[in-house]
């Protein structure tokens, strides 16, 4: 089982429109959790961290739940500048980042 | 003003060939990795160091050598690529070596096609 594991997508998304996704990780230790974006050829960017009670910057919503170990992430109100990668980050020991896979998002007039 | 920059942005090569590429970050962080992003869009940690020491060396062949000659400089030799080499290598930098939820800033990366 991967480390951290999330659905490909591409969740195509009318502009506008609300989208969540989650994240599974398997590792109980990890200690932080992370949202990175990645558009097309580009590096990933932070987009913001995950907290235990939940986090909200603008129209993006992210939640941690420990219990069963997935993180989510909620994108409200869809721009088309929102079609990206979003990847999902754990941290654990020693500053080492594991990244999933990445959700394609396409949003669409 | 780059924070993180990397050279060369494309790289393309002959299998069996040794080739370099560079990291620089002007951001004062004391902390910089190598990941390597494949076909399949994994990014997957390479190596780590945290003030010129190595702090993180995951499962790389011995091909791949890092190399810091001061904390603003990542280095990353490669000798002897192969095929299975081909994809965007990302350096990336961070203010802490394990201490908090900090953030890593990523270079534009470079592309590297081995043929």
């Amino acid at each position: 089982r991967k480390e951290v594991e999330q659905d490909p997508g591409p969740f195509n998304v009318p502009e506008g429109a609300t989208v969540a996704f989650n994240c599974t990780y398997s590792n109980s230790a990890s200690q932080s959790f992370f949202w990175y974006r990645q558009d097309c050829r580009k590096e990933p960017k932070l987009l913001m961290s995950v907290y235990s009670s939940g986090n909200e910057d603008g129209r993006f919503t992210a939640q941690l739940n420990r219990a069963s170990q997935y993180i989510s992430l909620l994108i409200r109100d869809s721009k088309l500048s929102d079609s990206a990668t979003y990847l999902c980050v754990h941290k654990a020991a020693g500053n080492k980042l594991t990244f999933g896979g990445g959700t394609r998002v396409l949003v669409k007039p | 003003d780059t924070a993180v920059s990397q050279t060369p942005k494309y790289l393309v090569t002959q299998m069996g060939n040794d080739k370099s590429i560079k990291c620089e970050q002007n951001l004062g962080h004391d902390t910089m990795y190598w990941y390597k992003q494949d076909s399949k869009k994994f990014l997957k940690i390479m190596f780590s160091y945290n003030n010129k020491e190595l702090i993180i060396n995951e499962t790389v062949p011995n091909r791949f050598s890092p190399k810091s000659p001061d904390k603003a400089h990542l280095n990353l030799h490669i000798n002897s690529l192969e095929l299975g080499d081909s994809a965007v290598y990302f350096c990336a930098s961070s203010t802490s070596g394990g201490v908090g939820p900090d953030t890593q800033y990523f270079g534009p990366g470079t592309r590297l096609t081995v043929l």
